[in-house]
This record gives structure tokens, C-alpha cells and sequence, in this order.
């Protein structure tokens, strides 16, 4: 089966600078995870959908970060504007179903000059 | 809330040579304890999980891992490490038997030859 897809893999902005990440989940899976992972550091739990709905979106910094899942398929998450500290690879996870098993994109990679 | 400490941030190995990769955790509540492996340019992947039952569990290339609930501890283990087992190696958490996963800060596992 297909997996979970992430675009750009890469991405280099200045601060203050804009950008957005989009992720498709894997076919069916109505849960959806981004998660932020500081070099050095496990990844971070930013937001989960349920669908299109919103289940936890307390460690997202919402001054500067968005995330939307319209349709409950694929989502963007943005970053406006963007810090230094935001400099980090972001991953896109899906499951078919709140507790049951992750599945994880390989990331982009965001770096904040 | 949970926590995860990895007490090792770099285990370099000989080919052959068993590894212990160290994990221990934090939580008021009963959670569910997980290995992730992460490869060069790859996303992560689970690597082996204990949802209940046997507290030794075991991944299907000879990794196995034991839950130690007096020790709030579940340490990775191989008798005897390839070259392909390079890789960043996260143990996380979950209260619930996947869903919203606490990660430690990750073990860079390097084999050489």
C-alpha cells in the first residue's frame, strides 16, 4: 500500500518568511498527527485530526502555527511567521482509527535562517 | 502527563557485539510502551510495541525489549548487531494502546565493522 505522503522534503526560508507543508495519509486512515522534531529531540505532538475535526491541538503555538484537514484526507499545516526555532523536520503521521498504529511520512525538512 | 528519558544519546557498536539501548518513563497512569527505528532519509517505523500480556517482546530482525514496571524502564536489546541496525532509535509512550505518542530524545545506534 501507499504511505504517507509529505511535500516539499525539503524547505529554507528566512524568518519572519511564510511556508505551509502538506501531507496525505494513507488511504481510509481518518486519524492524523503532525508532529515537530528539533534536531536532537523526539518528535513533538503538534495536532491530531479525527476526520476534519480537531482531537488535541494544545502543544501548537497558534500566534504563528495552522493546521487544517478539510476534507479529512490530506492536510497543510503553515507557519506564519516563521522563527529560527521553528528550524525542524515536521512529520506527518496517519492511523486508520484513534489507537491504532502510526504510520509516519519521512518529513520536511524546514530550516529558518 | 508523561515523560521519557533516553539515557543514551550515542551507542557506537562492533559488528556482532550485543547493544542495550536504555529507556525509562514517567506517568501517574498505566501507558503503553513502544520502540521506534528511524533509517537515514526514511520515516519512522515501528519497531516493536507492549500494549499487555508477556512484558518481553520481540521484533521479527532479533530486537527484543522487556517492560520493568518497578523500574519504569523498557530497555531495547540485540544479542548481536548488523551494519543495517544503523539507525535513531526513540522509545515513546502512549496512555491509550497507540494514539498521542510522548517520545524520548532518540539513540543514535552506530555499527561498525
Amino acid at each position: 500500500e501507499a504511505g504517507v505522503a509529505q511535500s516539499p522534503r525539503y524547505k529554507i526560508i528566512e524568518k519572519r518568511q511564510s511556508v505551509a507543508f502538506w501531507c496525505n495519509p494513507i488511504s481510509g486512515h481518518a486519524t492524523l498527527y503532525w508532529y515537530q522534531q528539533i534536531l536532537g529531540q523526539g518528535p513533538k505532538l503538534l495536532i491530531q485530526f479525527q476526520n476534519n475535526g480537531v482531537v488535541d491541538d494544545s502543544q501548537l503555538p497558534k500566534d504563528r502555527f495552522s493546521a487544517e484537514r478539510l476534507k479529512g484526507v490530506d492536510s497543510t499545516l503553515k507557519i506564519q511567521p516563521a522563527k529560527l526555532e521553528d528550524s525542524a523536520v515536521y512529520l506527518c503521521a496517519s492511523s486508520l482509527r484513534q489507537s491504532e498504529k502510526l504510520f509516519f511520512g519521512s518529513g520536511t525538512q524546514l530550516s529558518v535562517l | 502527563a508523561q515523560s521519557v528519558t533516553q539515557l543514551d544519546s550515542q551507542v557506537p557498536v562492533f559488528e556482532e557485539a550485543p547493544v542495550e539501548l536504555r529507556c525509562n518513563y514517567s506517568s501517574s497512569v498505566s501507558v503503553y510502551l513502544f520502540w521506534y527505528v528511524q533509517y537515514p532519509n526514511q520515516g519512522l517505523q515501528l519497531l516493536l510495541k507492549y500494549l499487555s500480556g508477556s512484558t518481553l517482546v520481540e521484533s521479527i530482525n532479533g530486537f527484543e525489549a522487556e517492560f520493568n514496571k518497578s523500574q519504569t524502564s523498557f530497555h531495547l536489546r540485540k544479542p548481536s548487531v548488523h551494519i543495517s541496525d544503523t539507525a535513531e532509535y526513540f522509545c515513546a509512550v502512549s496512555v491509550s494502546s497507540y494514539g498521542k505518542l510522548t517520545f524520548g530524545q532518540g539513540t543514535i545506534l552506530t555499527v561498525h565493522p
